[in-house]
Parts: structure tokens; C-alpha cells; sequence
């Protein structure tokens, strides 16, 4: 069984672009989740999805957003892209709507803003 | 607001020795707890869930166990060895996301 693919695991940007990123979530799990990962600030909530829905967005400005596709394939995106976005960004799939469900998470995407 | 430590930030042991890494919480009112670890560069693995009804979990030479009235978890490392080196990270679960620690980064030596 696949685990969660993120594609692609390296990016380079310049400030001011925009970047789209992509989580393949496990076969059968409907639930994902996306996280930013940083040095000084260690792991963030971005937002959650399940079945094409968000649920829930963490304290991130407007320009940072995400949608999950009909089979939970999910994309985030980036837009005017600042240097402090620079980060490892980790998406995690979870099977059930269940709050008691297991996280798995695929390799991240390195994202640098030059 | 829910926050979680975790103590020490950094721990290095000879190889063989048992150890204990350490998570606290604010907000008893969580759903499970997750133990992953993470290497260099890369994403991250899951350890262990422990629900929130439950008090331990055991994978081969990992337990942790969950105090939820306390706040606590620890993680239990039997007969460390090199390529258990990496950074620990736990995380708490609320409604519809993970709140994380810091990590404590662990060195065993050969």
C-alpha cells in the first residue's frame, strides 16, 4: 500500500511568485491535513480537509490556501511568495472522519524563497 | 490555548542505555496522542498512538504511556542504538488538527 506522496519534494521561488504544492493522501483515507514546518517556529497547522470540505485553517494570512479534489488528492498554494515561507511543508492523511484516527505523513515539500 | 513541551530539547546516551523522552500538555480535552520521529531532512514517521482512553502503547522497544489528568506522556526507548537517532516529536490531537512540541533530538553513540 502507497504511503502519502508529496510531489515535488524540492522548490525553489523567488519572491513574489506563487507555488502549488501536492499531496496524494493514502488509498481510502479522506482526511488530510497540511503542515508548515520551519527552525523558529517548528510545526504549524496550515488547514484540514475531508471530502473536499475545510474544516478547519490555522493562523496563516489569505495567501496561503489549499482544496482537495473528489478523490482527496489535495493542492496547496502559496501566492506572493515572502522569504519567510521558506520551509518544509508536510501533508498527512488520515482514513476515517473519526477525531481518534492515526496521522501519516509523507516526505514534505522543501520549499526555498530566494 | 493548547501547548505542548517537550523536555529535554536534546539528549545524548551510549548505545544499550534505556531512556525516556519526555511530552506535557496544557488541555487534558484532546482525542489521542502521537509519538513520531523524524530524521534529517526527511518527513515524518509514526511511533505510536495512544488514544485518549488509554494509558499505553508498546512497539517492540518503544512504550509510551498517556497521563491525561496530569497532562503527560513519555516515551520509553529499551536498549538504544544508533540508528535510533533522529528527532522525537510528539503531538496532541484536537478536533480537526495536531498540535505539536518542539522535538527532543537524540544522539545515541556507537
Amino acid at each position: 500500500k502507497a504511503g502519502v506522496t508529496q510531489t515535488p519534494r524540492y522548490l525553489i521561488k523567488t519572491r513574489g511568485q506563487q507555488v502549488t504544492l501536492s499531496c496524494s493522501p493514502i488509498s481510502g483515507h479522506r482526511s488530510v491535513s497540511w503542515y508548515q514546518q520551519t527552525p523558529g517556529q517548528g510545526l504549524q497547522f496550515l488547514f484540514e480537509y475531508f471530502s473536499e470540505t475545510q474544516r478547519n485553517k490555522g493562523n496563516f494570512p489569505g495567501r496561503f490556501s489549499g482544496r482537495q479534489f473528489s478523490n482527496s488528492r489535495s493542492e496547496m498554494n502559496v501566492s506572493t511568495l515572502e522569504l519567510g515561507d521558506s520551509a518544509l511543508y508536510l501533508c498527512a492523511s488520515s482514513q476515517a472522519e473519526g477525531r481518534v484516527t492515526e496521522a501519516f505523513f509523507g516526505q514534505g515539500t522543501r520549499l526555498t524563497v530566494v | 490555548k493548547q501547548e505542548v513541551t517537550q523536555i529535554p530539547a536534546a539528549l545524548s546516551v551510549p548505545e544499550g542505555e534505556n531512556l525516556v523522552l519526555n511530552c506535557s500538555f496544557t488541555d487534558s480535552a484532546i482525542y489521542n496522542l502521537q509519538w513520531f520521529r523524524q530524521d534529517p531532512g526527511k518527513g515524518l514517521t509514526s511511533l505510536l498512538l495512544i488514544q485518549s482512553s488509554q494509558r499505553e502503547q508498546t512497539s517492540g522497544r518503544l512504550n509510551a504511556s498517556l497521563d491525561k489528568s496530569s497532562g503527560r506522556s513519555t516515551l520509553y526507548i529499551a536498549a538504544s542504538q544508533p540508528g535510533d537517532s533522529a528527532t522525537y516529536l510528539c503531538a496532541v490531537k484536537l478536533a480537526y488538527q495536531l498540535i505539536w512540541g518542539a522535538g527532543t533530538k537524540l544522539i545515541i553513540k556507537p
